[in-house]
């Protein structure tokens, strides 16, 4: 069985442009969260989505927006690139019932 | 607001060695608690997943216990081997299993052959 997916794995854009990260989580999961991590810190949440509903937000401002699909795949988009949005950005999938989180292989961000 | 500390920050052991990675977290309320790994500019693996009910899972030489009325979860790690070499993060999941996970910073671990 497929893991959980992202693309792209690796991006560059300038300060003030817009980007869109995407995520397919394993078959069956229908929770879709996204995470920040920052070189050297644990990840931060940022948003969950369950059954296309958004269910939390983190602590990020509104230029971070994301959405789910029919089919439970998801979009991160983040609007006005600042510097300090360069990270990894990681998507996780879980099954209600257990809860365990499985993580994509992220998508890594640099803004110049 | 729970928040998740891991200690030691780093640790480099001998290959062979035995090793305990600590990771306190301020709510007791917690539903459960998951270890993961982390390779350099990689995902997450998730590696064990205490649930609400439990107190300890093992996965091979693995064994992660959880004691909500300290604060603490260990993993502990038997016979150390050096591709057991990696950043591994603790974090706990609220009242309710469907809340975001929060995260400790991780204990960089570099075992030696």
């Amino acid at each position: 069985d497929a893991g959980v997916t992202q693309s792209p794995t690796h991006l560059i854009k300038t300060r003030g442009q817009h980007v869109t990260l995407r995520c397919s989580p394993i078959s069956g999961h229908k929770s879709v969260s996204w995470y920040q991590q920052v070189l050297g810190q644990g990840p931060q949440f940022i948003f969950q989505y369950y059954e296309k509903e958004e269910r939390g937000r983190g602590n990020f401002p509104d230029r971070f927006s994301a959405r789910q699909f029919p089919n439970y795949s998801s979009e991160l988009n983040v609007n006005a690139l600042l510097l300090g949005d360069s990270a990894l950005y990681l998507c996780a999938s879980s099954y209600l019932g257990t809860y365990e989180a499985f993580f994509g292989q992220g998508t890594r961000l640099t803004v110049v | 607001k729970q928040e998740v500390t891991q200690i030691p920050a780093a640790l480099s052991v001998p290959e062979g060695e035995n090793l305990v990675l600590n990771c306190s977290f301020t709510d007791s309320a917690i539903y459960n608690l998951q270890w993961f790994r982390q390779d350099p500019g990689k995902g997450l693996t998730s590696l064990l997943l205490i649930q609400s009910s439990q107190r300890e899972q093992t996965s091979g030489r693995l064994n992660a216990s959880l004691d909500k009325s300290s604060g603490r979860s260990t993993l502990y790690i038997a016979a150390s081997q050096p591709g057991d070499s990696a950043t591994y993060l603790c974090a706990g999941a609220g009242n309710s299993g469907n809340t975001p996970l929060v995260f400790g910073k991780g204990t960089r671990l570099s075992v030696i052959a």
